[in-house]
């Protein structure tokens, strides 16, 4: 069956760091891959998506680029914000609308 | 602002207790819900699907006596944990598609402890 597996956190940065959260998938065929983001109390959000190999999903700073060849959708970001502060969950879909999610990953970022 | 919204955002109960958690869409019609569970440091897995009007499809482990869902109206889905023990202790996150399947939105999650 289809998984995700993203690094474990909490991921404690500086404001201003690099930022990767690796994300690798296990799918039977050609999923679309997405990225989600949960603030303090708030329902997950999209991040952004990638739908076929090759692409590259950005928003608010953050990109992830669809790697066939390694199933991977690493989320990375030039500059990390205070604001940044949140659970990232990395997800796929194949077939149907329900998402298989990975464990998610918690970012802190001290100002 | 939010376009689902789901209550509580946390619940204590006793064992043996029912809780009952609502998924609420608020600004379009949610033909499809689907209920989410997540235990610590583990994957948010999909518990069953709801399609308005219909009965819910369970996924295979997930007891449907235990997890009830209601959907009765394209606004509102409602998943009731009967006779809850304290492994049924988790987050439990809804989210709805509306019937294009271009929007999905996602609640806030529910985190039950049960005692």
């Amino acid at each position: 069956g289809n998984s995700v597996t993203q690094m474990e956190g909490p991921v404690t940065l500086s404001e201003e760091a690099f930022l990767t959260i690796n994300c690798t998938y296990t799918a039977t065929g050609y999923p679309s891959l997405f990225w989600y983001v949960q603030y303090p109390g708030e329902g997950l959000q999209l991040l952004l998506k990638a739908t076929k190999a090759d692409d590259k999903g950005s928003n608010k700073g953050f990109e992830a680029t669809y790697r066939k060849e390694t199933t991977s959708f690493h989320l990375e970001k030039g500059s990390v914000q205070v604001s940044d502060s949140a659970v990232y969950f990395c997800a796929l879909i194949e077939g149907r609308r329900a998402l298989t999610f990975g464990s998610g990953t918690r970012l802190q970022v001290q100002p | 602002g939010a376009v689902v919204s789901q209550h509580p955002s946390r619940v204590i109960c006793k064992s043996g207790t029912s809780v009952k958690i609502e998924c609420r869409s608020l600004d379009f019609q949610a033909t499809t819900m689907f209920w989410y569970r997540q235990f610590p440091k583990q994957s948010l897995m999909l518990m069953a699907t709801s399609n308005e009007g219909s009965k819910a499809t369970y996924e295979q482990g997930v007891e449907k006596d235990k997890f009830l869902i209601n959907h009765a109206s394209l606004t509102l889905s409602t998943l009731t944990v009967t006779s809850a023990h304290p492994e049924d202790s988790s987050f439990y996150i809804c989210s709805a598609s509306d019937a294009t399947n271009e929007k999905l939105f996602f609640g806030s999650g529910t985190q039950l402890s049960v005692l």
